[in-house]
């Protein structure tokens, strides 16, 4: 079974508007953390945004905010104010366990969001 | 910030031999490194787990003697492709696991193409 599910395998976005990728993870630990990862055509990966199992507010970083829904394990980013750089691959992630342990992460499918002039 | 290097960033080699592939953590230790592997237009697929000073823990499919990790040092792993084949043509990429365990580092990729 898929323990990271993006279901959006594309997406547009008209510039200055904001966008939603979507992202469900499944998992049977308490403690875990899910990330979002932006990957443009030369390959790096950026970290974006992060969120852990136990933090009761919705993370934010600048634009990206993270929709951290625990009870239906969904874990969306929104991308607020979209410009044309935010074109990119969409990555999300979890690391199962507690990051003072062994764990690993898992990604995502990936949503490819193209911003539109 | 925490930055990963990957060298070389392209190789091209030919069947039947070895490649190596260098990531480094630049300004902090990194017990932990992951190596992952992406295809055109796929997702990243964990490898192996390469733990400082301990043999590496592979990935249910991932041959170990083909893809030879060493972690040698608190900055340093590498990622051996032997006997390279054109199925082994992909976007490596390495991270590094931070302090903190909350985040890793990611080096920016090495595209390995076996002609």
């Amino acid at each position: 079974a898929q323990k990271i599910t993006q279901t959006q395998p594309g997406m547009f976005v008209q510039e200055k508007e904001a966008v939603t990728l979507d992202c469900t993870y499944d998992t049977s630990d308490q403690s875990y953390g899910l990330f979002w990862y932006k990957q443009p055509s030369s390959g790096e990966m950026i970290f974006l945004i992060y969120q852990g199992s136990y933090d009761e507010q919705n993370a934010t970083e600048g634009r990206y905010s993270l929709n951290f829904q625990k009870a239906r394990k969904s874990a969306n980013l929104v991308i607020s104010a979209s410009q044309l750089g935010d074109s990119a691959m969409y990555f999300c992630a979890m690391r199962e366990g507690p990051p003072t342990g062994t764990y690993k992460y898992i990604f995502g499918t990936g949503t490819r969001l193209k911003v539109l002039a | 910030g925490a930055v990963v290097s990957q060298h070389p960033s392209r190789v091209i080699c030919k069947s039947g031999t070895s490649v190596k592939i260098e990531c480094r953590s630049l300004d902090f230790q990194a017990t932990t490194m992951f190596w992952y592997r992406q295809f055109p237009k796929q997702s990243l697929m964990l490898m192996a787990t390469s733990n400082e000073g301990s043999k590496a823990t592979y990935e249910q499919g991932v041959e170990k003697d083909k893809f030879l990790i060493n972690h040698a040092s608190l900055t340093l792993s590498t990622l051996t492709v032997t006997s390279a084949h054109p199925e082994d043509s992909s976007f490596y990429i390495c991270s590094a696991r931070g302090s903190s365990g909350v985040e890793q580092y990611f080096g920016p990729g090495t595209r390995l193409t076996v002609t």
